[in-house]
């Protein structure tokens, strides 16, 4: 099983910032099968980038994902106060689907 | 619009078995895989597996294999996903998923349903 690793494990920014948000995989992960979620607090996850930099519907311009191999990054250009939540990567490869353990997003 | 509608919270004790339905609206409901994905209180997500709703075939994480079914229902648009032999590290909230087709990603989610398994 190919085990994805975030990092940091919180990041502390201000709307208007640039964020980075990256996801180590034990692993190469095959064929782009890469993908970047949101989540808010009592709500489900939200599909926000799928294989590794295509956006799925409705998501605004400010996020973007990038990566090869095993070394992946979600960006989101300018901060809205609607982005501060926490973000999980998954990954498929070898019949199975893994996530990482989340990265908090929080105002500074 | 796309729908993924869960069935309500449960408490179960250990050693029994819990199902959770998902009715799908808005979309052709065999044109799209339905996953099962789990969260523990304040953890990560954890997939369990999956239902091909146009010919019934399954997949599990190995972690749950012998302990998951899934099934499904063409005639109400349903599936149901059963976990047995519970045991108190099975409390979490549990989400059905559609999968994009041939994506590897899940683009509509239920409001996840919870499961509390305690004696």
């Amino acid at each position: 099983e190919i085990v994805l690793t975030q990092s940091p494990g919180t990041l502390s920014l201000s709307p208007g910032e640039r964020a980075t948000l990256s996801c180590r995989a034990s692993q190469s992960v095959s064929n782009n099968y890469f993908t970047w979620y949101q989540q808010k607090p009592g709500q489900a996850p939200r599909l926000l980038i799928y294989d590794v930099s295509t956006r799925a519907t409705g998501i605004p311009e400010r996020f973007s994902g990038s990566g090869s191999g095993t070394d992946f990054t979600l960006t989101i250009s300018r901060l809205e106060p609607e982005d501060f939540a926490v973000y999980y990567c998954q990954q498929y490869g070898s019949s199975s689907f893994t996530f990482g353990q989340g990265t908090k997003l929080q105002i500074k | 619009q796309v729908q993924l509608v869960q069935s309500g919270a449960e408490v179960k004790e250990p050693g029994a078995s819990v199902r959770v339905s998902c009715k799908s609206s808005g979309y052709t409901f065999t044109s799209y895989f339905i996953h099962w994905v789990r969260q523990a209180p304040g953890q990560g997500l954890e997939w369990l597996g999956r239902v091909d709703p146009s010919d019934a075939n399954t997949h599990y994480s190995q972690k749950f294999q012998g302990r998951v079914t899934v099934t499904r229902d063409t005639s109400t648009s349903t599936v149901y996903m059963e976990l047995s032999s519970l045991r108190s590290e099975d409390t979490a909230i549990y989400y059905c998923t559609r999968e994009v087709p041939a994506r590897t990603a899940f683009d509509s989610w239920g409001r996840g349903t919870l499961i509390t398994v305690s004696s």
